[in-house]
């Protein structure tokens, strides 16, 4: 059965620290791995990543997918009480979408 | 967490028709969303389903476009009227359950093509 887990499930840190948030899957038929952000209503999207070892960032986020090993991490430097969020990881197969649990991050100051 | 299930999981139809999307949940839900992921697009939150009384739409989405019903707390239904092309997307059932009101979980979508 298609499954996507996330690691941790929550995470507290202090302002200014890096962490890395993980994403492991088991899909079929895989057509891409999506991050998003969650802090109140609809989650923002974050990258979508299709091929493995390609790096994509944006500003202190970045995020890399290994299609060998199913998983993909989600790092986060000079974290601020700003990211304090909910952050999904999502895969889409040629059928649907499955959603991990999401990791609560929280920033402290 | 929940066991949530979406009915049909695909389908293809025809542009000018109707389908209803199905959600049903497996334990007692708070909150009931429906969100739409177009190709190349963020989720895009559609409405949020109230149990018993109409459902409360964001921009962009009405109600005849989107008839949404939710006639108890673990199930509710999404119709995408009049189809077109553009209404090619998954469609995502999502819940915030009793027992953990601080997370959000989807459902495994439905996958929607408009000829």
């Amino acid at each position: 059965e298609d499954k996507v887990v996330q690691s941790p499930l929550s995470l507290v840190v202090h302002e200014g620290d890096t962490v890395t948030l993980n994403c492991s899957y088991e899909v079929t038929n895989f057509r891409s791995l999506l991050w998003y952000k969650q802090e109140k209503k609809a989650p923002t999207f974050l990258f979508m990543l299709t091929s493995s070892g390609i790096e994509k960032k944006s500003g202190r986020l970045s995020s890399i997918l290994d299609k060998k090993e199913l998983f993909s991490i989600l790092n986060i430097t000079a974290t601020q009480t700003g990211d304090s969020a909910v952050y999904l990881c999502a895969v889409e197969n040629n059928n649907d979408m499955r959603f991990g649990a999401g990791t609560r991050l929280t920033v402290k100051p | 967490s929940a066991v949530i299930s979406q009915k049909p999981s695909r389908d293809i139809c025809q542009r000018g028709t109707s389908l209803t999307i199905q959600c049903q949940v497996d334990s007692q839900v708070t909150m009931m969303f429906w969100y739409r992921q177009q190709p190349g697009q963020s989720l895009t939150l559609i409405a949020t389903a109230n149990q018993g009384s109409e459902a409360t739409y964001e921009s962009g989405f009405v109600i005849d476009k989107f008839p949404i019903s939710r006639p108890n707390l673990t199930f509710s239904t999404l119709t995408v009227s009049n189809m077109s092309p553009e209404d090619s997307s998954i469609y995502l059932c999502s819940v915030v359950l009793v027992s953990r009101t601080d997370t959000q979980y989807f459902g495994p979508g439905t996958r929607l093509t408009v000829l």
